[in-house]
């Protein structure tokens, strides 16, 4: 199974400012053939459902804030949110879906106001 | 507007069997491309994918978890169901059903999630 590692667990980033997380997959999400990285990213406040931001590892989500981005390819990949509100404060995790079925997520990434 | 809602047990027994419905309007998963997700979230800890069934039947199960699970539909009563085997307390999790397209290949929408509880 392909193994999904967040860093950092935890972040604290000030009002205003840019936060960054990275996922790191245990071997390629890239599909050779379509040229697309199977790979998202979720949004998860507190009491909430995760909420879907990202796929094909760049793509936004219809309704997200273009303060949200994603990069990446192969097997390391960011999620950048440009300019940090207070309603971005959540829990952030990435998932691959390379193999069929649908895979592993990562082990989430708590960020929180500095 | 698509919707997604999970039902069951809160409360089941060690070696029980725990029996999920998800409920859900606005698409049909006979619609080439659709899937419905089953995925937990154990308290304070992270997400766990747990199967999948798409619009051909077609029946996907983590691998950890494969020999416990077993998924189904009824497309006429737009109903997923999960069955879960020789619960124990470590089963204890918030249990969320999501819809999952072929377009974008990921969750898109997510029910509410239930939450169910392990204890004898």
């Amino acid at each position: 199974d392909i193994v999904m590692t967040q860093s950092p667990d935890s972040l604290a980033v000030s009002l205003g400012e840019r936060a960054t997380i990275n996922c790191k997959s245990s071997q390629s999400v890239l599909f050779g053939p379509t040229n697309k990285n199977y790979l998202a990213w979720y949004q998860q406040k507190p009491g909430q459902p995760p909420k879907l931001l990202i796929y094909w590892a760049s793509t936004r989500e219809s309704g997200v804030p273009d303060r949200f981005s994603g990069s990446g390819s192969g097997t390391d990949f960011t999620l950048t949110i440009s300019s940090l509100q207070a309603e971005d404060v959540a829990v952030y995790y990435c998932q691959h879906y390379y193999s069929t079925p649908p895979g592993t997520f990562g082990q989430g990434t708590k960020l929180e106001i500095k | 507007q698509v919707t997604l809602r999970e039902s069951g047990p809160a409360l089941v027994k060690p070696t029980q069997t725990l029996t999920l419905t998800c409920t859900f309007s606005g698409f049909s998963l006979s619609t080439s491309g659709m899937c419905v997700s089953w995925i937990r979230q154990p308290p304070g800890k992270a997400l766990e994918w747990l199967a999948l069934i798409d619009w051909d039947d077609e029946k996907y199960y983590s691998t950890s978890l494969e020999t416990r699970l077993t998924i189904s539909k009824d497309t006429s009563k737009n109903q997923v169901v999960l069955t879960m085997t020789n619960m124990d307390p470590l089963d204890t999790a918030t249990y969320y059903c999501a819809r999952l397209y072929s377009s974008s290949g990921s969750m898109d929408v997510w029910g509410q999630g239930t939450t169910v509880t392990v204890s004898s």
